[in-house]
């Protein structure tokens, strides 16, 4: 019984490099979200989809980019990394679109130096 | 002015004792309301969500006051293992399509000591 599963658990990048946090859930949900969470801020959504083919930015979409085009997968991909993605990330889905109850896999720890 | 926002503590608490955070939020039209439950270094967990008439889950009580606009998390009793940061989160209207984004709060740590 899986879940929600992130991969890499942690990762160091240098600016300006590119790279993608992988997120898939086995439980069929429909709707899946982005966060990144940082110190004193909470939990900020990245981007979102309500679907398979179908995706919309967030609160702090600058910088990512997401796709879906399964169900099961949405993987985020930093474009040119910089110090202020240096963040927790998770990777969160839902049955339907009350967004309720949130689903989160174990989060990405990444660095950017 | 946060959409949610919350104290950040810490709040210790001896073992036993009775504790109360509160979490206020700016937007009137927000439809629905939780608490969740994260550990540290872990992911975020729903432990109760918040009823208008206000709702129990054994020695965890919830209330929504939609006048004041804020909910609260009352917990009785405290553990070791209640030692967590317990955050607040609202849900906004929907959209076209139905969908309704959530907001976190920032989250408020407890600490219960033995």
């Amino acid at each position: 019984n899986a879940g929600v599963t992130q991969t890499p658990k942690f990762q160091v990048l240098k600016t300006g490099q590119s790279m993608t946090l992988q997120c898939a859930q086995d439980m069929n949900h429909e709707y899946m979200s982005w966060y990144r969470q940082d110190p004193g801020m909470g939990l900020r959504l990245i981007h979102y989809s309500v679907g398979a083919g179908i995706t919309d930015q967030g609160e702090v979409p600058n910088g990512y980019n997401v796709s879906r085009s399964t169900t099961e997968d949405f993987p985020l991909r930093l474009l040119s990394a910089a110090p202020s993605q240096t963040s927790v990330y998770f990777c969160a889905s839902s049955e339907d679109r009350t967004n309720q109850p949130q689903h989160f896999g174990d989060g990405t720890r990444l660095s950017i130096l | 002015r946060k959409e949610v926002e919350q104290d950040p503590g810490p709040f210790n608490v001896p073992e036993g004792a009775t504790v109360a955070f509160n979490c206020t939020y700016s937007n009137s039209a927000s439809q629905s309301f939780f608490w969740y439950r994260q550990d540290c270094r872990k992911e975020p967990k729903l432990l109760m969500s918040v009823y208008s008439s206000g709702n129990e889950d054994g020695r965890f009580t919830a209330q929504l006051n939609r006048a004041s606009q804020y909910i609260s998390l009352l917990i009785r009793d405290s553990k070791l293992s209640d030692s967590a940061t317990y955050l607040c989160v609202v849900n906004g209207s929907p959209d076209s399509g139905g969908y309704q984004k959530v907001t976190f709060g920032i989250g408020t740590k407890l600490q219960v000591i033995p």
